[in-house]
């Protein structure tokens, strides 16, 4: 079982549909980060968080330390959003490593 | 403010070569962190170069090595190069230290082994 699971790994929406991802991992961690991959590779870091809620314009980041998740909301999709958006977490029992999820991979049509 | 740079963006190696690829930080960032992204094993963490000395490491041979600059600019190197090498390469920069603060990623280089 991989460390850092999400859920789900492809998803296609409608424009201006609220998408949602989530992101479950088995480690202790000291922080999460979402990232956003878009063709070509370039990676762009979302959020880090350690706890509650964090909010940038239409994303929204959440954790629950106690129940080990996290979910990615995207509100009114845009197709400009298509990506693939990866979960993160700095473990802190494997020395301050990040590991990774697999992805899920996001398509918003317009 | 520069972002990340990494060069070159594509490469392809016959197996066997060794192969180096860079990685300019951030100015003002000590951190560099580099990373393999394959379709069938996904992003995987290699190592962490902090001020100029590795200070994490991920489970890949020791064909896979490092090193950062003064000026925080970090090289990686592969030698004995293997088809299952084929991937994109990616460095991090952060201020801190990879994960406790926020990475500014680069471009990538895609490596292909023949």
């Amino acid at each position: 079982k991989n460390e850092v699971e999400q859920s789900p790994q492809n998803l296609t929406a409608q424009e201006e549909e609220f998408i949602t991802i989530n992101c479950s991992y088995s480690v202790g961690i000291s922080a999460l980060h979402w990232l956003q991959q878009h063709p070509g590779g370039g990676i762009v870091s979302l959020f880090m968080l350690s706890s509650g809620k964090k909010k940038h314009g239409r994303l929204i980041a959440t954790i629950n330390i106690q129940e080990k998740h996290s979910s990615l909301h995207i509100t009114a999709s845009h197709p400009r959003d298509s990506a693939v958006y990866i979960c993160a977490v700095l473990d802190w029992a494997a020395g301050n490593k990040l590991t990774f999820g697999g992805g899920t991979r996001v398509l918003v049509k317009p | 403010k520069a972002g990340v740079t990494q060069t070159p963006r594509y490469l392809i190696k016959t197996r066997g070569q060794q192969v180096t690829l860079s990685c300019s930080p951030i100015s003002g960032h000590r951190s560099v962190s580099w990373y393999q992204q394959t379709p069938g094993q996904g992003l995987q963490f290699l190592f962490e170069y902090f001020s100029e000395t590795q200070r994490n490491k991920g489970n890949f041979p020791g064909r896979f090595s490092g090193r950062q600059f003064s000026n925080s600019r970090s090289e990686m190197n592969v030698s004995t190069l293997e088809l299952g090498d084929s991937a994109l390469y990616l460095c991090a920069s952060s201020f801190g230290g990879a994960g406790n603060t926020e990475a500014f990623f680069g471009q990538g280089t895609r490596l292909t082994v023949v």
